[in-house]
């Protein structure tokens, strides 16, 4: 089965704290993408970073960084130093070869408390 | 300049009513989708189009009909609207299915909050 799993349904945390978001998936493809979306108070949803089966690098961006690992089937999400501002509902997808299906995971709400 | 757009942002409406949800995208994509994204923020894919054509057609009762005059346009058409279908919909364009455009994202209009009266 494919699928996208994002156990945490909510978190609370004080600005400046340091937050993970998880995200297991489950495919049979060896050739696949995993994507992250923000989509905050305002509505929108927006796409933040994707990553390809083949490549565990991990990525650092500012605050963000993803760290990817095959063996746990995971693509995990820590946000550094957080702010007020990223708060908001972030979804994991996984798209694997051959279909033009996008699977998102339930999605984990993050509250940034001031 | 808008990727995605989608209108209207907001529909407020009777139960009964039928209402139509129209998007467009401007990115030369071939694939089109709608979702319906609930109160508890799931996000469920309806329909999607590629090339005008249906290719993914989910559990979805058939008061809703989408239509697709080309690939940069997919409308969504309600029939006799029930106080279930409010919700927030949003379309979302991506290109072709084959192994080099596998890592491209789905781009996302801003959604229409439908609510039903």
């Amino acid at each position: 089965a494919q699928k996208v799993t994002q156990a945490q349904t909510e978190i609370s945390v004080v600005e400046k704290e340091d937050v993970t978001l998880d995200c297991v998936y489950e495919t049979r493809d060896t050739t696949y993408y995993l994507f992250w979306y923000k989509q905050p108070p305002s509505g929108e949803l927006v796409f933040l970073i994707r990553r390809n089966s083949f490549d565990e690098q991990n990525e650092i961006s500012g605050r963000y960084s993803w760290n990817f690992q095959k063996s746990t089937s995971s693509f995990n999400f820590t946000i550094t130093a957080s702010q007020v501002v990223d708060s908001a509902v972030y979804f994991c997808a996984l798209r694997y070869s051959g279909t033009y299906k996008y699977i998102f995971g339930t999605g984990t709400r993050l509250k940034v408390l001031a | 300049d808008t990727a995605v757009s989608q209108t209207p942002k907001y529909l407020v409406t009777q139960m009964g009513n039928d209402k139509s949800i129209k998007c467009e995208q401007n990115l030369g994509h071939d694939t089109m989708y709608w979702y319906k994204q609930d109160s508890k923020k799931f996000l469920k894919i309806m329909f999607s189009y590629n090339n005008k054509e249906l290719i993914i057609n989910e559990t979805v009762p058939n008061r809703f009909s989408p239509k697709s005059p080309d690939k940069a346009h997919l409308n969504l058409h309600i029939n006799s609207l029930e106080l279930g279908d409010s919700a927030v919909y949003f379309c979302a364009s991506s290109q072709g299915v084959g192994l080099r455009t596998l890592n491209q994202p789905q781009h996302f209009g801003d959604g229409t909050r439908l609510s039903i009266l």
